[in-house]
């Protein structure tokens, strides 16, 4: 079936050291993958994304990568800054045109 | 600011009422989807709606309805309410389907 879901429901990084952002993904079909980015307070915005015709995608200091293989997807932000604390989610889009979600894992930068 | 609002931004009511949530897609978006977020489930797909016509079901609830309007906004219904249903309701809006917009929410609290 299909399922969207992050390793870890929380992450701590140093300002300014790079943060990964994993997922895996259950479903081998699933040919498109975004990640959004949700700040307290607000709805989900879109970062990335990316189709599985490829294995690596970037963005302003943002890099998704795509292993079909393990079917697991990551998301990558480099120099990481205190604007970028929020709760990350990996989703997938099916054919029905419906988005899957996974449960986020909540970024926290530490001075 | 994404461009899609949503109508209100609280709303606390009892057991067994029935509430409306309203939202304003993006000028020229003829997609509208409504997503439930709790804590424990993340970002649940409820139902999209294309130009007036329902596209895609998700895990909606019977007790639960929708509607989109010719002017392109959309309602969601929610009857019967359950302590469970406390939550927050996002709206999104898209012209295509692989970025939508979302709008602030309504956070809907059932007492």
């Amino acid at each position: 079936g299909e399922s969207v879901g992050l390793h870890l429901p929380t992450l701590s990084v140093q300002e300014g050291d790079n943060s990964i952002i994993n997922c895996a993904y259950s479903n081998s079909a699933s040919d498109y993958f975004i990640w959004y980015k949700q700040e307290s307070g607000k709805g989900p915005q879109f970062i990335i994304d990316i189709r599985s015709n490829m294995d690596k995608r970037q963005g302003q200091r943002v890099t998704v990568l795509l292993n079909k293989t393990v079917k697991h997807l990551s998301l990558q932000i480099a120099a990481t800054q205190p604007g970028d604390s929020a709760v990350y989610f990996c989703a997938e889009r099916n054919r029905d045109d419906k988005i899957i979600f996974g449960k986020g894992t909540r970024l926290h930068i530490l001075p | 600011d994404s461009g899609v609002t949503q109508t209100p931004k609280h709303l606390i009511t009892a057991t067994g009422q029935r509430v409306t949530l309203r939202c304003s897609p993006r000028s020229g978006d003829l997609s509208v989807y409504w997503y439930q977020q709790s804590l424990d489930q993340g970002l649940q797909f409820l139902i999209q709606y294309y130009n007036g016509e329902e596209r895609a079901k998700g895990n909606i609830l019977e007790r639960f309805s929708a509607q989109q309007f010719p002017d392109l906004h959309s309602e969601l219904n929610l009857s019967s309410l359950e302590l469970g249903d406390s939550a927050l309701y996002f709206c999104a809006s898209s012209t295509r389907a692989n970025e939508q917009f979302f709008g602030p929410g309504t956070r809907l609290t059932v007492l």
